[in-house]
């Protein structure tokens, strides 16, 4: 069975970092690339971030793109999300999600429960 | 970037209607969408990828119908734990964008 758990998320002040770790079980994680996704309250759901199987690919929305960094250990299973200068309209939930595979044209098929950030004084 | 829109924004129906929720691209991105149903507090959950391909284990009162630029999400006969908001999204290139989403509840 897929499992994708998030960690890290707390309440962090404006301009501040926050490093988000997902890990993950259940397949062979260094075949599949992986995604963060992001929710603000009462809010739709933003794509964030993506990177490959390997980790040598790496995509970024233009809102975080130069502030969050995202990277992946295969010999832990664990993807992560460094997020630098953070903002107020940082604050959501954050999910990972796996895609089907690992090159382009694959759909996200599974997600984690999410972890919240909130960025605030 | 490509930009995803849905209609209706929230309707309501009745258990035991169908329904179907529109998404317009802005430009063509062949079969490369798919559709999740989010719940409140809880993740997101595919339904639909490939534009028509239906996820395992979904009830096959889902379908999903289009290609290039205008897809459908159909749901034929709706039960109780279908009412929950549902998001399109493309993944023909990054960035990935999501659709903002249509909310259905309950007449």
């Amino acid at each position: 069975e897929v499992q994708l758990l998030e960690s890290g998320g707390t309440r962090v002040q404006p301009g501040g970092s926050l490093r988000l770790s997902c890990e993950v079980s259940g397949f062979t994680f260094s075949s599949y690339a992986m995604n963060w996704v992001r929710q603000a309250p009462g809010k739709g759901l933003e794509w964030v971030s993506s990177i490959s199987g390997s980790g040598g690919s790496t995509y970024y929305a233009d809102s975080v793109k130069g502030r969050f960094t995202i990277f992946r250990d295969n010999s832990k299973n664990t993807l992560y999300l460094q997020m630098d200068s953070l903002r107020a309209e940082d604050t959501a939930v954050y999910y990972c999600a796996k895609d089907r595979g690992s090159g382009w044209y694959n759909n996200i098929d599974s997600w984690g429960q999410g972890t919240l950030v909130t960025v605030s004084s | 970037a490509i930009r995803m829109t849905q209609s209706p924004s929230s309707f309501s129906a009745s258990t035991g209607d169908r329904v179907t929720i529109t998404c317009r691209a802005s430009q063509g991105i062949s079969s490369y969408l798919a559709w999740f149903q989010q719940k409140p507090g809880k993740a997101p959950k595919l339904l639909i990828y490939a534009a028509s391909t239906l996820e395992n284990g979904v009830p096959s009162r889902f379908s999903g119908g289009g290609s290039g630029t205008d897809f459908t999400l159909t749901i034929s006969c709706l039960q109780s734990e279908d009412f929950a908001t549902y998001y399109c999204q493309q993944y023909y290139n990054y960035p990935y964008t999501f659709g903002q989403g249509t909310k259905l509840e309950i007449k």
